[in-house]
């Protein structure tokens, strides 16, 4: 089952402008991590977050955690048309050994 | 360093016709190993994962079985392909109860005609 829903579902942006996504989740979690995937590839990891963290910063990423609200955001400023990608968000249990649970996606496209 | 191979790249089969997809680890030992299906356009379905050799966890009732013969390896298999089992398929492991990111293979498009 899928916890993590991302909004928006599609996103067109021009170059240089920022791009936000948000996903909200159901349960409790240790966890919230961000991927990205290129058409017709596998996921790579960008970002973590932890429970107990608001906020984090990764080159031109930022990610916030709301427990409260059980939402989280992606920010990437200054995109790129590299940047066209789909963005996931997974979240993590307290129990190490349990699956991360994916999101459907926000698919981001960059126009130059 | 750490890696993860999948593989074939594409396969298109026909109904009815059995399924064996593999995927390896290499630089780490014991992994979490979890294969998940993303429909076109979709997100991911976790199908199986496996914390250990032999230990099979499955999510969903489907036409699909997983096997970890070895401690790296990860196999996913039919016996008769259904047209619904068409999708992307993803091999991806996890430094065990380590709560930290998932490694993922690059995927195996799968075509069932």
């Amino acid at each position: 089952s899928q916890q993590g829903e991302e909004d928006p579902q599609a996103l067109s942006i021009q170059e240089g402008e920022n791009a936000t996504m948000n996903c909200s989740y159901k349960t409790s979690i240790n966890n919230l991590q961000w991927y990205r995937q290129n058409s017709g590839r596998g996921l790579v990891h960008l970002i973590l977050i932890r429970s107990n963290e608001r906020e984090k910063h990764s080159g031109r990423l930022r990610v916030t955690l709301d427990t409260s609200k059980k939402s989280s955001s992606l920010l990437i400023t200054a995109s790129r048309a590299a940047d066209t990608a789909s963005y996931f968000c997974a979240t993590a249990s307290y129990s190490g050994n349990t699956p991360l649970v994916f999101g459907k996606g926000t698919r981001l496209s960059v126009i130059a | 360093s750490q890696t993860i191979h999948q593989w074939p790249a594409t396969l298109v089969q026909p109904v009815g016709s059995p399924l064996s997809l593999e995927c390896t680890v290499e630089g780490t030992s014991n992994p979490n190993l979890y294969w998940y299906r993303q429909a076109a356009g979709r997100g991911l379905q976790l199908l199986f994962y496996s914390v250990g050799i032999g230990q099979i966890s499955s999510e969903v009732p489907q036409n699909l079985s997983a096997s970890r013969p070895q401690d790296r390896q990860f196999i996913l298999s039919s016996k008769k392909l259904l047209l619904s089992d068409s999708g992307f398929y993803l091999c991806a492991w996890i430094r065990q109860a380590g709560n930290t990111e998932a490694f993922f293979g690059q995927g195996t498009r799968l075509t069932v005609v």
